[in-house]
């Protein structure tokens, strides 16, 4: 799995767009990118997805550059309930290890009233 | 509602004195994985479940034992806890066509003094 470089930490202000970046160089064709957040001592959260092209949920959009060696994760409206670390991880076909998720450091977002 | 529970979620025990950590999913899905999160150290997979009867170790299994006799159920067995397996465990579940996304218990607190 390709490594991720994400920044330690981050402030946003509430009702603010958080725009969380991941670098990701070393990914390979086959490989995507995923985020996952984890509040304060709780289980992780699935966020969102992508291979390449540039996805959104509920939760968040996705941005992935076209040479796919960096993603920003976007949370349009930051709430309160947004304060957590995320995870950005790159893998393949999560089949083997029975679908193990690898966490790296991640970046610990504030949001601020 | 979809979820996967863990119990208990807090437990404190003496080294030797065997325990088990109950999970449990409603969503019908194949994978089942115990991890541990321990600072620094990150997320790390102890065993894994692709469907019953068939279990694997992970990354750090040594110390525990896991059975999946019915597919909703995966509990995670420490027959002779040490200070070292002081931690804090998930349990996650995910589906065959939908690896992506796991679904992670509320996390359990284990003190071994």
């Amino acid at each position: 799995d390709a490594k991720t470089t994400q920044p330690t930490s981050m402030d946003c202000a509430e009702g603010r767009a958080a725009n969380l970046p991941c670098n990701h160089s070393t990914i390979s064709g086959n490989e995507y990118v995923y985020w996952y957040r984890q509040i304060h001592s709780q289980g992780p959260q699935y966020i969102i997805h992508g291979l390449k092209n540039n996805e959104t949920n509920e939760m968040a959009s996705l941005i992935i550059t076209e040479d796919r060696k960096s993603s920003t994760l976007i949370l349009p409206h930051a709430t309160l309930r947004d304060t957590a670390v995320y995870y950005c991880i790159v893998r393949g076909i999560p089949q083997a290890a029975g679908n193990k998720l690898t966490f790296g450091g991640g970046t610990r977002v504030l949001v601020k009233p | 509602e979809a979820q996967v529970t863990q119990n208990p979620r807090y437990l404190i025990t003496v080294t030797g004195k065997k325990l088990t950590v109950t999970c449990s999913q409603n969503m019908n899905h194949e994978y089942m994985s115990w991890y541990r999160q321990d600072p620094g150290l990150g997320l790390r997979q102890i065993y894994y479940s692709m469907n019953v009867e068939v279990t694997d170790k992970g990354d750090v299994p040594e110390g525990y034992k896991v059975s999946r006799k019915e597919k909703r159920n995966f509990p995670l067995i420490l027959e002779s806890p040490s200070p070292n397996q002081t931690s804090l465990y998930f349990c996650a579940s995910s589906s065959l066509t939908k690896t992506y996304e796991q679904y992670f218990g509320p996390g359990t607190r284990l003190t071994v003094t």
